[in-house]
């Protein structure tokens, strides 16, 4: 089945530093990859819409120059957290569409993003 | 203003029974409705597509509805296992292929 791969699983950061999310899918296509955000016991948020070859499009409240996205190929997305803070700890998670509604997006497993 | 809503409140049912969790909308007028399952510090994982003009849909031992009438879709899982404990999440299509999750319900089944 189709796989979504996102690196790293957990990182720890110091607050005013930014830290690279990885999410690559690794055996199909992806033009679009979309990230959220979850919060403890919250359900996932979507921050933004990645596209290949374009501008992300960013849901309303997120502040794009801090979350900076980039889509280069068609395997690959990355969020880039930058100058961050202990408000940004969170649960980061990409996922991309498989082809078809029957196969619903699959998801990568996650970043645990900590700042201290 | 648009809203998707699960039963927050965990659902504990002892092994063998069925588990059936809601999840009701307003405001939105999805072509179809998705039911993932989240396991703790993991991404979800997709287990069930339903599309505005079907009733009913079945996997294995999964089986959702889709009132479109009532804006709810009902997610139950017959002759539970521990393995089904877990958190369910329920997601509409907000068009551009992008989905809104709804707040998810803790469903613990004990042996």
């Amino acid at each position: 089945g189709a796989v979504v791969s996102q690196h790293p699983s957990r990182v720890i950061c110091k607050s005013g530093t930014s830290v690279k999310i990885e999410c690559r899918s690794l055996d199909f296509q992806a033009t679009t990859m979309f990230w959220y955000r979850q919060f403890p016991k919250q359900s996932l948020m979507l921050m933004a819409t990645s596209n290949e070859g374009s501008k992300a499009t960013y849901e309303q409240g997120v502040e794009k120059d801090k979350f900076l996205i980039n889509h280069a190929s068609l395997t690959l997305s990355t969020l880039t957290v930058t100058s961050a803070h202990p408000e940004d700890s969170s649960f980061y998670i990409c996922s991309a569409g498989t082809g078809g509604e029957d196969y619903g997006y699959t998801f990568g497993s996650g970043t645990r993003l900590t700042v201290v | 203003s648009q809203k998707i809503e699960q039963n927050s409140e965990a659902l504990n049912i002892q092994e063998g029974k069925t588990a059936t969790l809601t999840c009701n909308y307003t405001n939105y007028s999805p072509a179809y409705l998705q039911w993932y399952r989240q396991d703790p510090g993991r991404g979800p994982v997709f287990l069930l597509l339903i599309r505005e003009n079907e009733k009913e849909k079945r996997k294995e031992r999964l089986k959702v509805t889709f009132d479109t009438t009532l804006k709810q879709s009902l997610f139950h899982i017959t002759a539970s296992q521990p393995a089904d404990s877990a958190t369910y999440l329920c997601a509409l299509d907000i068009g551009g292929n992008m989905l809104t999750f709804g707040g998810g319900t803790r469903l613990m089944v004990k042996p």
